[in-house]
């Protein structure tokens, strides 16, 4: 059973950038690819970015494409968001979590969240 | 992009009774899909995959069914932790995948 851990949110201003993080721990991390989902407060999730185990294939949401960049550190066991261009409504918290062969490439393991707030 | 409509939006249920939850999304995504539980404060736990597979660990009265482009989620037998909010997810061939609007179950 692994884990995931997110880290690096907080209070940002528009305009701004923020690197999120996610330490994989219980798992061989660089067999599986990766997603980002994120959360608005009160609503419901939205799939962010997708990399794959060799970072071969990167996947966006049109709403945080050229914004973001995803990438990741087998060697660390680490994955990473980096965020520029902020906007309000990129306020949310941001789970990574692991997609899974075995289940259909469904997000199998979810981090405890790190939440990001965007405001002046 | 495909959209995933959750019905009903909430809903109110007391322990024991049986409750379903659909889910219908805009194209064919074969069986691609998933359901999700979320409690508040906490990140979403994998219940089904591949529409009608169990998740290890995940209890027997959670059930899903459906092909195509419509799903159901079915708890034969609410117990008090169930009380969550439950969304669907497509992961059909390239992203984006996407998540249904969640369906939160309430204790009547």
């Amino acid at each position: 059973e692994g884990q995931l851990e997110e880290s690096g949110g907080g209070l940002v201003q528009p305009g701004g950038s923020l690197r999120l993080s996610c330490a994989a721990s219980g798992f061989t991390f660089s067999s599986y690819s990766m997603s980002w989902v994120r959360q608005a407060p009160g609503k419901g999730l939205e799939w962010v970015s997708y990399i794959s185990g060799s970072s071969s294939t990167i996947y966006y949401a049109d709403s945080v494409k050229g914004r973001f960049t995803l990438s990741r550190d087998n060697a660390k066991n680490s994955l990473y968001l980096q965020m520029n261009s902020l906007r309000d409504e990129d306020a949310a918290v941001y789970y990574c979590a692991r997609d899974e062969a075995g289940t259909s490439w469904s997000f199998d393991i979810w981090g405890q969240g790190t939440m990001v707030t965007v405001s002046s | 992009d495909i959209q995933m409509t959750q019905s009903p939006s909430s809903l109110s249920a007391s322990v024991g009774d049986r409750v379903t939850i659909t889910c219908r999304a805009s194209q064919s995504v074969s069986i691609y899909l998933n359901w999700y539980q979320q409690k508040p404060g906490k990140a979403p736990k994998l219940l089904i995959y591949a529409a009608s597979s169990l998740q290890s660990g995940v209890p027997s009265r959670f059930s899903g069914s459906g092909s195509g482009t419509d799903f159901t989620l079915t708890i034969s037998s609410l117990h008090p932790e169930d009380f969550a909010t439950y969304y669907c997810q497509q992961n059909y061939n390239t992203p984006p995948w996407t998540f249904g609007q969640g369906t939160k179950v309430e204790i009547k």
